[in-house]
């Protein structure tokens, strides 16, 4: 099956400051990478996804780049903010997106 | 996005019995998944509910100890068989249609488990 790796596991920055979380996957034939937020006590949500055909995508403070030749996918976050807190995953899906695998995930912790 | 209705949200069971979470979906959806979240972990596939027929377990994962259901395109059971105390996790189901536009796979509220 796949295995999505993400890096780092936690990371700290000033509001204000950028963050990029990477990830990494293993099955050449996954073509669909979303990233989830999940706040203490709640369950993840959907921030941004991009297709395999599709080398950017963005949407306001957050973008996603993906590079298939290497097989990984950033998640950039510009402007932090407090609210921006919280674990954020990974995931690459299999096949025909009929599953989806994730990575061990990144704890942001924006700084007042 | 679909809307989901997961519940039990929470529960405390004794070892050895058993827990059937459900999960309604206010819309027909091609896919929907079960995992199972441990405190401060990642996400873990336990298997992907097919409609009308047995489900696709991972590895690591059986029947006969997490039977699920999935009787139509908008409703899936999974039951935790013969409960233990590493049973306790958070249960989540995800469900998505990849022939929709704008589809994103959402997650349920979630069932806090505790096995005593």
């Amino acid at each position: 099956g796949e295995n999505v790796e993400q890096h780092p596991s936690t990371l700290s920055v000033q509001e204000g400051d950028s963050a990029v979380i990477k990830c990494t996957y293993s099955d050449s034939a996954s073509n669909y990478f979303p990233w989830y937020k999940q706040e203490l006590g709640k369950r993840p949500q959907l921030i941004i996804d991009i297709r395999s055909n599709v080398g950017e995508k963005k949407d306001q403070r957050i973008a996603v780049t993906l590079n298939k030749t290497a097989k990984h996918f950033s998640l950039h976050i510009t402007e932090t903010q407090p609210e921006d807190s919280a674990v954020y995953f990974c995931a690459a899906s299999g096949y025909n997106f009929n599953k989806f695998y994730f990575g061990s995930g990144t704890k942001l912790n924006v700084k007042p | 996005s679909a809307v989901i209705s997961q519940k039990p949200s929470r529960d405390i069971c004794q070892r050895g019995t058993s827990l059937t979470i459900q999960c309604q979906v206010d819309s027909q959806v091609t896919m929907m998944f079960w995992y199972r979240q441990q405190p401060g972990q990642s996400l873990t596939l336990i298997a992907t509910a097919n409609q009308g027929s047995e489900a696709t377990y991972e590895s690591g994962f059986v029947i006969d100890k997490f039977p699920i259901s999935r009787p139509n395109l908008t409703f899936s059971t999974l039951t935790v068989s013969n409960m233990s105390p590493e049973d306790s996790s958070i249960y989540l189901c995800s469900v998505g249609d990849p022939d929709r536009a704008n589809y994103g796979y959402t997650f349920g509220s979630g069932t806090r488990l505790t096995v005593v």
